[in-house]
C-alpha cells in the first residue's frame, strides 16, 4: 500500500534562511509525487509535480524538490525563504488509483 | 478562467442533522475529489468523481455520500451529522484522475456540528 510521511510537523525558519522540507514515500512503483501548499483560510495549490526525468524538479514561487529513489524521499527546497512562505506544506503521492496526502508541515517564518 | 467554487462556506448544523455541500469545479475538468481536513487527521480523502462515475471512495462510513452530475457539478452529503464531522471540506477538480494529474482546490466549507 501506498502512505507518505512528513516527519517534521513544524518548523521555525528565519527570513532569508534557507528551507528543507522533508517527504518520505512508500509505494512499489514509482509514483506521481506532489508538494502542494495551503495558505490560512484557503484551499491548497500546487508547487510541483514529478514522475519521470530530472529528478530534480522546479516549481513555482522559487520551490524545487529533489526525487532520490534509493531513499524513498522527494524534499522540498527553497534556497531563501521569505515571509509570504509561511503556510502549510503538503506532499502527496499518487498513482492510476488515487492521492493520498502525508500530514503536512506547518511553516513559520521570522523576520 | 474561473477557478473551484465551493458553497456555502461556513456551516453550522446540530448533531443528527443531515448537510449537502456543493462544489463547481473548473471549466471542462472532468474530476472531481472531495476531502474532509481536521487538526487531529489531517486530509483525508472521500471519493472521486470522474465523469459523474465514483471511482475511488476513502474510508468513511456510509454516512458520506455524493454524485456529480454531467456538468461535473458535484455535491456531497453527509447524513445524521456527529460531533466528528466537524472539518473543513475541500473540493479539488483535475483535467484527470486525481492521483495523476494536478489537482486545483476550493477554499473549502467550513462545517460546524454543534
Amino acid at each position: 500500500a501506498q502512505s507518505v510521511t512528513q516527519p517534521d510537523i513544524h518548523i521555525t525558519v528565519s527570513e532569508g534562511a534557507s528551507l528543507e522540507l522533508r517527504c518520505n514515500y512508500s509505494y512499489g512503483a514509482t509514483p506521481y509525487l506532489f508538494w502542494y501548499v495551503q495558505s490560512p483560510g484557503q484551499g491548497l495549490q500546487l508547487l510541483l509535480k514529478y514522475f519521470s526525468g530530472d529528478t530534480l524538479v522546479q516549481g513555482i514561487k522559487g520551490f524545487e524538490a529533489e526525487f532520490k529513489r534509493s531513499q524513498s524521499s522527494f524534499n522540498l527546497r527553497k534556497p531563501s525563504v521569505h515571509w509570504s512562505d509561511a503556510a502549510e506544506y503538503f506532499c502527496a503521492v499518487g498513482n492510476t488509483d488515487k492521492l493520498i496526502f502525508g500530514t503536512g508541515t506547518r511553516l513559520q517564518v521570522f523576520p | 478562467k474561473a477557478g473551484v467554487t465551493q458553497t456555502p462556506r461556513y456551516l453550522i448544523k446540530t448533531r443528527g442533522q443531515q448537510v449537502t455541500l456543493s462544489c463547481s469545479p473548473i471549466s471542462g475538468h472532468r474530476s472531481v475529489s472531495w476531502y474532509q481536513q481536521t487538526p487531529g487527521q489531517g486530509l483525508q480523502f472521500l471519493f472521486e468523481y470522474f465523469s459523474e462515475t465514483q471511482r475511488n471512495k476513502g474510508n468513511f462510513p456510509g454516512r458520506f455520500s455524493g454524485r456529480q452530475f454531467s456538468n461535473s457539478r458535484s455535491e456531497m452529503n453527509v447524513s445524521t451529522l456527529e460531533l466528528g464531522d466537524s472539518a473543513l471540506y475541500l473540493c479539488a477538480s483535475s483535467l484527470g484522475t486525481s492521483g495523476t494529474n494536478e489537482q486545483y482546490f476550493g477554499p473549502g466549507t467550513r462545517l460546524t456540528v454543534t
